[in-house]
C-alpha cells in the first residue's frame, strides 16, 4: 500500500524559510515523478511544484518560482520542498501527490505564515 | 498553462438525485482527467482517474465520461455521505491544474 507522509509545516513569519519533507514507501520511489500542491484556507487546489523521478527535471508555479524549490532523495525514498522568503498568501495545507495512474496523496501539512 | 473550468460551482441536490458535475480543458487532455471528492479537514479523495477508470474501494454510483476538453462526473443516485466538494485535475502535463471546485449541498 503506498503511504506519504508530510511533515515540516508551522507558523513561520513573513520572510522565512521551511522545509517540507514527504516521506514515501509502498512503491519504487525512484521511477515515479512527484509534485507538491496546495490549499489556501477556504481556498480551492493550486499545484505547486513537480520533479522528475531521477531528479533532473523540476517546475514551480509561477507563484512560488524563485522562492520554492522541490528535491528528492531517492536514496531515503523522501520528496522535499524548501520554501524561502514566505508570504501570507503562502499560507495552506500543503500535499506531497505521487503522479501516475492512479495519482496518491499524502494528508497534509499545515504552513501558516504570519507575525 | 492548461485551463480547467468547472460548472457548476454549487448545486443543491437530494438524497437519491442523479447529479452531473462537467468539466472543460483550455486544450485537448486526451484522457488525463482525474475526479477528487473533498470533505472538510480532509485531504482531496480520489474517485475517478483517467476519465472513466473507478479508484479503488470507490462505489459504483460514481461515473466519469468524456474525452479531449469536455468531461463529465455524475453520482447516480446521490447518497448521504456524498455532500462535499468535487474537483476535476488535469495530469496531461506535469505540472497539474485543478477546476475551481463544485460543491455539492442538501436541498
Amino acid at each position: 500500500e503506498v503511504h506519504l507522509l508530510e511533515s515540516g509545516g508551522g507558523l513561520v513569519q513573513p520572510g522565512g524559510s521551511l522545509r517540507l519533507s514527504c516521506a514515501t514507501s509502498g512503491f519504487t520511489f525512484n521511477t515515479h515523478a512527484m509534485s507538491w500542491v496546495r490549499q489556501a484556507p477556504g481556498k480551492g487546489l493550486e499545484w505547486v511544484s513537480a520533479i522528475s523521478a531521477g531528479g533532473e527535471s523540476t517546475y514551480h508555479a509561477d507563484s512560488v518560482k524563485g522562492r520554492f524549490a522541490i528535491s528528492r532523495d531517492n536514496s531515503k525514498n523522501t520528496l522535499y520542498l524548501q520554501m524561502n522568503s514566505l508570504r501570507a498568501e503562502d499560507t495552506a495545507v500543503y500535499y506531497c501527490a505521487k503522479l501516475g495512474d492512479p495519482a496518491d496523496w499524502g494528508q497534509g501539512t499545515l504552513v501558516t505564515v504570519s507575525s | 498553462d492548461i485551463q480547467m473550468t468547472q460548472s457548476p460551482s454549487s448545486l443543491s441536490a437530494s438524497v437519491g438525485d442523479r447529479v452531473t458535475i462537467t468539466c472543460r480543458a483550455s486544450q485537448s487532455i486526451a484522457k488525463y482527467l482525474s475526479w477528487y471528492q473533498q470533505k472538510p479537514g480532509k485531504a482531496p479523495n480520489l474517485l475517478i482517474y483517467t476519465t472513466s477508470n473507478l479508484q479503488s474501494g470507490v462505489p459504483s454510483r460514481f461515473s466519469g465520461s468524456g474525452s479531449g476538453t469536455d468531461f463529465t462526473l455524475t453520482i447516480s443516485s446521490l447518497q448521504p455521505e456524498d455532500f462535499a466538494t468535487y474537483y476535476c485535475q488535469q495530469s496531461y502535463s506535469t505540472w497539474w491544474t485543478f477546476g475551481q471546485g463544485t460543491k455539492v449541498e442538501i436541498k
